[in-house]
């Protein structure tokens, strides 16, 4: 079966831009979670969505905003785009709600923002 | 709201040695608790995780962590690592609240280098 899969790996943006990731589960998943990943803060919870809803969002800015379509692929969207927003962006998918079942990781979207 | 803190955040260990990495989380409520692995150049693995029953779970690679409630602990323990361990480790915790859905909250992480 074949795992999460994000695209694009690597991405270069500048600051005010805005850029879309895009997340694929693993097949059967109906869950979509995103975390944000750096140096400097760690693993940070951006937001989960199942069935086509957000269900529960972290403490990020609303310049963060995602979906999720109906074949549960979900993209994530970062409007304004800040120098510290560069991180890796990780996409984990689980059958059900993350608060009920394991998240399986993708290998993450690298983005610089310059 | 939750919180992880993982004690080490470097650790240093020659092959056969032991290995317990500690966790201990902040939360009043019911938890879901996981270990998970990042191997250089790879992504987030699952090592093994801990939802209800026995305490001590094992899990991949001979991974294994016990879950103290009184000390709201889940430390990881390997009795002989290998050169192969050479990775980051990330503890992390996930409230069960009312079949709601909550993130998963992580520590900061350990990486910990196998000297062959």
């Amino acid at each position: 079966k074949a795992g999460v899969t994000q695209t694009p790996r690597y991405l270069i943006k500048t600051r005010g831009q805005q850029v879309t990731l895009s997340c694929s589960p693993i097949s059967g998943h109906r869950s979509v979670s995103w975390y944000q990943q750096t140096p400097g803060q760690g693993l940070q919870f951006l937001f989960e969505y199942f069935s086509e809803t957000q269900r529960n969002k972290g403490n990020f800015p609303g310049r963060f905003s995602g979906r999720q379509f109906s074949n549960s692929r979900s993209e994530m969207n970062v409007s304004t785009l800040e120098l510290g927003d560069s991180a890796l962006y990780l996409c984990a998918s689980s059958r059900g709600t993350s608060g009920q079942e394991t998240q399986y990781f993708g290998p993450g979207t690298r983005l610089l923002v310059l | 709201a939750q919180s992880v803190s993982q004690h080490n955040h470097h650790v240093i260990l020659s092959e056969a040695a032991s290995l317990e990495l500690g966790c201990n989380y902040s939360y009043g409520g019911t938890v879901n608790l996981f270990w998970y692995v990042q191997y250089p150049g790879q992504h987030l693995q699952l090592l093994l995780k801990y939802f209800s029953g026995d305490p001590l779970v094992k899990g991949i690679k001979g991974f294994e962590a016990e879950f103290i409630k009184s000390k709201f602990s889940f430390n990881l323990r390997k009795p002989s690592v290998q050169w192969s361990d050479t990775a980051e480790y990330f503890c992390a915790v996930n409230a069960r609240s009312g079949g709601g859905a909550d993130g998963l909250t992580f520590g900061k992480g350990t990486h910990l280098i196998i000297q062959p």
